[in-house]
């Protein structure tokens, strides 16, 4: 079956400017996930959506960032007012609901934002 | 503050031999451990995990084994393939609200090379 997709997959920005960048999960994974990973970094936690429940934004690094995730499938990360800073691959990930345990969670193969 | 550390950026060993990939946390609320595999270009793709309920989980020629003294894993590749060659992410979580293990804390990684 078909796995995470994103898009785009490269993705180059001006400064300043906003980006919204899309996640496909797997057809019924009810969890989804961001990171990010920086050059020379580990993935990075940014928001996790599961079912109805009201996401857990805690790794979200400033209020330029926001994401949504619309009928329980498809989301979409927003940043505005990009800064360099931002430059990263921007990875998302599905899982089964891991409520009550631990369920692996599949990457797709993430989108390379270059702020320029 | 980095909670997962993976302090090898790089591993190279010859085709047939073991690889051994060390990871080191200091988070004693960290209770499930796992690791990731990463082509270039392609999403991390789950490889083993462990409980903190065990010192050991074997999957084929995959071994991770956990210290929860010294706060250690490690994974044991034997014997290593050139296919094997790749970036090799440690994780961890550990229980968030509703009794879930949602939220990875990644290290840094480590590049292996198997040469053939």
């Amino acid at each position: 079956g078909a796995g995470v997709s994103q898009s785009p997959s490269n993705k180059v920005t001006e400064k300043g400017k906003d980006v919204e960048l899309r996640c496909d999960p797997i057809s019924g994974h009810t969890a989804l996930y961001w990171y990010r990973q920086s050059l020379g970094q580990g993935l990075e936690f940014l928001i996790y959506f599961q079912g109805n429940s009201a996401p857990d934004k805690s790794g979200l690094p400033s209020d330029r960032f926001s994401a949504e995730r619309t009928g329980g499938s498809v989301s979409t990360l927003t940043i505005q007012r990009t800064q360099q800073e931002d430059s990263a691959v921007y990875l998302c990930a599905s899982s089964l609901s891991p409520s009550g345990g631990w369920y692996e969670q599949y990457f797709g193969p993430g989108t390379r934002l270059t702020v320029t | 503050d980095q909670q997962v550390k993976q302090n090898s950026p790089s591993l190279s060993v010859q085709e047939g031999r073991i690889s051994i990939l060390n990871c080191d946390y200091t988070n004693s609320m960290f209770d499930y451990f796992l690791w990731y595999k990463k082509y270039p270009a392609e999403g991390p793709t789950f490889l083993i995990s462990i409980s903190s309920i065990k010192d050991k989980n074997e999957d084929g020629r995959f071994t991770v084994f956990l210290n929860k003294s010294a706060k250690h894993l490690s994974l044991h590749i034997v014997p290593s393939q050139p296919g094997d060659s790749a970036v090799y992410f440690c994780a961890a979580s550990g229980e968030n609200s509703g009794g879930s293990n949602y939220k990875l804390t990644f290290g840094k990684g480590t590049l292996l090379t198997v040469n053939p």
